[in-house]
């Protein structure tokens, strides 16, 4: 069975500093891979995809991530954060067919601090 | 473009009563549509997939009498939580994936629901 680990609950970043959200995922093969943003009372928003390829994608608002084989890891970056980045950041895995479901990792609070 | 919404984002209901919550794909044909709850602080919970035009599957636990999907256009599925009881508050949010482009889903704002 597929899962996704997202070891960080919470995570308090200064304004103007890097970020880097860690995911690790347990899948037979390589799965598709996404980040989505999740605002206080909203629905989720996709931020970047992995399908195959290059192994770092770019994604909306300055978020990048890269994709490791050997550590089964697909960990989210921003080299600086803004305060309008503080949300709920999830990690989901599907498989590689893309008529799958999601898997979702239980998800990382952004806090931004001044 | 692929955007998702629901309707209503917010209802609160007295317990018994039944509640239905539209997904609709604005810009886009999404023979697949999932619904999700999400309770306080934690990750979302796939409820059921459906398709169009045919029934929804359910996952291990969910109670299919209770969630009632209809899933008849190629841009519109509904839920509705028939007799509603408190426990069944929740934030339920419907993601749908593009006919054409089968390999992302796209995620409605979600509804809140409160069981008086």
């Amino acid at each position: 069975a597929q899962s996704v680990t997202q070891p960080d609950i919470h995570i308090t970043v200064s304004e103007g500093a890097s970020l880097e959200l860690r995911c690790n995922y347990s899948y037979g093969a390589t799965p598709y891979l996404f980040w989505y943003v999740q605002s206080p009372g909203q629905g989720l928003q996709l931020l970047l995809k992995y399908f195959s390829g290059d192994t770092l994608v770019q994604g909306i608002k300055g978020f990048e991530a890269e994709f490791k084989r050997s550590q089964s890891s697909f960990n989210l970056r921003k080299p600086s954060v803004h305060w309008s980045d503080a949300a709920e950041y999830f990690c989901a895995v599907g498989a590689p067919s893309g008529y799958s479901t999601l898997t979702f990792g239980k998800g990382t609070m952004l806090l931004v601090s001044p | 473009g692929a955007v998702v919404s629901q309707h209503p984002s917010r209802v609160i209901c007295k317990s018994g009563t039944s509640v239905k919550i539209e997904c609709r794909s604005l810009d886009f044909q999404a023979t697949t549509m999932f619904w999700y709850r999400q309770f306080p602080k934690q990750s979302l919970m796939l409820m059921a997939t459906s398709n169009e035009g045919s029934k929804a599957t359910y996952e291990q636990g969910v109670e299919k009498d209770k969630f009632l999907i209809n899933h008849a256009s190629l841009t519109l599925s509904t839920l509705t939580v028939t007799s509603a009881h408190p426990e069944d508050s929740s934030f339920y949010i419907c993601s749908a994936r593009d006919r054409l482009r089968t390999d992302t889903q796209y995620f409605g704002p979600g509804t809140r629901l409160t069981v008086l």
